[in-house]
């Protein structure tokens, strides 16, 4: 099956301190990627939709300034935690569909990032 | 409003018996398509099953099937012959033609599978 892979899976960081999260597809294109972030026992939220070439769309109360996606090929998206604080410790993943997906185009994932920012 | 949801928060079953693990979700397009996902504690996602909203059969892939009942929208996952490694949570999630194709997750159901 397709592969996404998402690197790295575990980072700290210190609190003011800015990182970045690569997601890939290994296998297949993608002209959209998103990025969700799970805190503990809870579920997955969607933070935003990567696009190719064009603007992220940001979900309603994510802050575009602190999760900066940048989507610069078929394969690469990267997210970055700019001025990271205790409070964005979490798990990010990112997930991908072929090109041209389809509402039954199972949504690969990477294999998700704790950061934690102390 | 929730678009998917999962009242199970936690779930036992023993070990060879079968579980149902409940969804309902909340939508208004026609085209849609229902996934259930596993996820261990390592945090992988693991996709376990896909039901299309113009899918006439209820879909099943090995020991997993889906009880789709569309007119109460209605999307239970049903785990037959339950294994000690099928202790994970489980997440129900929808993907909305009208929605761009993102993937929306319910809180999910924490599945124990006792000796």
């Amino acid at each position: 099956g397709a592969v996404v892979s998402q690197h790295p899976s575990r980072v700290i960081c210190k609190s003011g301190t800015s990182v970045k999260i690569e997601c890939r597809s290994l296998d297949f294109q993608a002209t959209t990627m998103f990025w969700y972030r799970q805190f503990p026992k809870q579920s997955l939220m969607l933070m935003a939709t990567s696009n190719e070439g064009s603007k992220a769309t940001y979900e309603q109360g994510v802050e575009k300034d602190k999760f900066l996606i940048n989507h610069a090929s078929l394969t690469l998206s990267t997210l970055t935690v700019t001025s990271a604080h205790p409070e964005d410790s979490s798990f990010y993943i990112c997930s991908a569909s072929p090109q041209g997906g389809a509402i039954n185009n199972e949504a690969f994932f990477g294999q998700g990032t704790r950061l934690t920012v102390v | 409003a929730q678009k998917i949801t999962q009242t199970q928060p936690g779930m036992f079953v023993q070990e060879k018996e079968a579980v149902t693990l409940d969804c309902t979700y909340d939508t208004s397009d026609p085209s849609y398509g229902l996934f259930w996902y596993k996820q261990p504690s390592s945090g992988e996602m693991i996709f376990l099953i896909y039901q299309g909203s113009y899918d006439q059969q209820n879909a099943t892939e090995g020991r997993y099937s889906l009880n789709f009942q569309k007119a109460r929208k209605s999307a239970n996952l049903v785990i037959s012959a339950s294994q000690l490694g099928d202790s994970a949570m489980y997440f129900c999630a929808m993907r909305e033609v009208s929605g761009g194709f993102k993937t929306i997750f319910g809180a999910g159901t924490r599945l124990f599978v006792k000796a």
